[in-house]
């Protein structure tokens, strides 16, 4: 059984294109998170979606940034008009339906730099 | 709401030396508690997890943490420290099965040969 996987690992951007990330969750896996981690810093929760729904994006810039996690494929992390500021590494955990324990299964991760 | 604070943003321990690392919680309902570790430029891999089972919790590479619920601390040990070690620790939360995970800033192992 394959692990999280994202994509692509390192990504570099100009200030004012757009990134986007993706993840595609563990097999059998329906929920999805979102983290990012600053230089020097824990990781921040930005958004929790499940298949077609956002459950919770409470930690999520106002401005900018979006998620998706549609029916089929992966769920995408999208990030407009990127600044310096958003440079860190994204990491997307899944966790299986049904009663769980709680424990996330975390991708590697991607590194995001702006230039 | 829940939140997690981690004593000591690094921590240096001789090799063969007990590596304690400190965290406490803040949770308004029975908490899940996690410690992810991270090496270098990787993801995060979970050592262990408490959920309201045994208060004593064994983990991965010889790792364990005690939930003591009158301190709200989830302190993690490991009697012998291995130059493998050294990576950054981190303390979470979460308040159910399914909601977001809190994490601690991470306190930075060194193990001195």
């Amino acid at each position: 059984n394959a692990g999280v996987m994202q994509n692509p690992r390192h990504l570099v951007r100009r200030r004012g294109q757009e990134a986007r990330l993706r993840c595609s969750p563990m097999k059998g896996h329906s929920h999805v998170y979102w983290y990012r981690q600053l230089p020097e810093e824990g990781l921040k929760f930005m958004v929790y979606l499940q298949k077609e729904n956002i459950i919770d994006e409470s930690g999520m810039p106002k401005e900018r940034f979006s998620a998706e996690f549609p029916k089929e494929g992966p769920s995408i992390l999208r990030i407009q008009q990127v600044v310096r500021g958003d440079s860190a590494a994204y990491f997307c955990a899944s966790s299986p339906p049904g009663p769980g324990t709680g424990e996330q299964y975390f991708g590697p991760g991607t590194r995001l730099t702006v230039t | 709401a829940q939140s997690v604070t981690q004593l000591g943003s690094h921590v240096s321990v001789s090799e063969g030396a007990l590596v304690l690392l400190r965290c406490n919680y803040s949770s308004s309902v029975p908490p899940y508690l996690f410690w992810y570790v991270q090496y270098p430029n990787q993801g995060l891999q979970l050592l262990l997890k408490y959920t309201s089972a045994a208060t004593l919790v064994k983990g991965i590479n010889g790792f364990e943490a005690e939930f003591k619920k009158s301190e709200t601390s989830f302190h993690l040990t490991k009697p012998s420290a291995h130059m493998s070690d050294a990576a950054e620790y981190f303390c979470a939360v979460s308040g159910t099965s399914y909601d977001k995970v809190i994490f601690g800033p991470g306190t930075s192992l060194s193990v001195i040969p």
